[in-house]
């Protein structure tokens, strides 16, 4: 069965400091991977999307990158966080045959 | 564009009540609709979903049909536990592009004892 990974849980990062968040899928191959973003009190928002190794469609312009370095990895990053940036990040995945998406656990940012 | 209305929350209901949680949505063709449930301090869970016209999804009591004539997918449980409190998000498929989930904003729900 397929599981999908996120790390860390929880962060807390000073403003100006660089981030990484982790998303790993098992499997399964060739996913659609996808990062959202809630804020607090907030819907979700989506950021990035992939449909392959290398390819890497965003959403909406921030202070944020993502990248795909191998089929079933997904990284969010960030050189310099600003406080806007604190949320909750949800890394998603679907097969491109299917219409649904499985979420992962999230990892709680907060920025101060 | 695509958009998805949610009934604003917070909802809170006593056990065994009956729930509804109404959603409408604005879209270009017929999309798939989907109800998302997140309980605290958690990812989110497909809860259940619909693909076209007069299809009912359902799942652990829950339902919802897909009305295309008023564009919405009201979800509906007839009894409610209290471990039924999270957040609820309902959400349509985009026909175009990646196959991307727009979301509503989320409605809170709280059973109380």
């Amino acid at each position: 069965s397929q599981t999908i990974h996120q790390w860390p849980a929880t962060l807390v990062q000073p403003v100006g400091s660089p981030l990484s968040l982790e998303c790993t899928v098992e499997g399964t191959s060739n996913p659609n991977l996808y990062w959202y973003r809630q804020a607090a009190g907030r819907g979700l928002q989506l950021l990035f999307y992939s449909v392959g190794i290398g390819q890497i469609s965003s959403e909406v312009p921030q202070n944020l990158s993502a990248s795909r370095p191998q089929d079933r990895q997904f990284i969010l990053s960030s050189k310099k966080l600003l406080l806007s940036d604190s949320g909750f990040y949800l890394c998603a995945w679907r097969l491109p045959a299917s219409d649904t998406q499985y979420f992962g656990p999230g990892t709680r940012l907060t920025v101060l | 564009g695509n958009s998805v209305t949610q009934m604003e929350g917070p909802v809170t209901l006593s056990e065994e009540a009956f729930l509804t949680i109404n959603c409408t949505y604005t879209a270009t063709g017929y999309p798939s609709l989907f109800w998302y449930v997140q309980y605290p301090g958690e990812g989110l869970q497909l809860l259940l979903k619909a693909t076209k016209a007069d299809d009912k999804g359902s799942n652990k009591g829950f339902e919802a049909t897909y009305r295309k004539e008023t564009t919405s997918f009201h979800l509906e449980k007839g009894s409610v536990q209290v471990s039924d409190s999270a957040v609820y998000f309902c959400a349509l498929r985009r026909i175009q592009g990646a196959q991307k989930l727009v979301f509503g904003q989320g409605t809170r729900l709280t059973i109380n004892p």
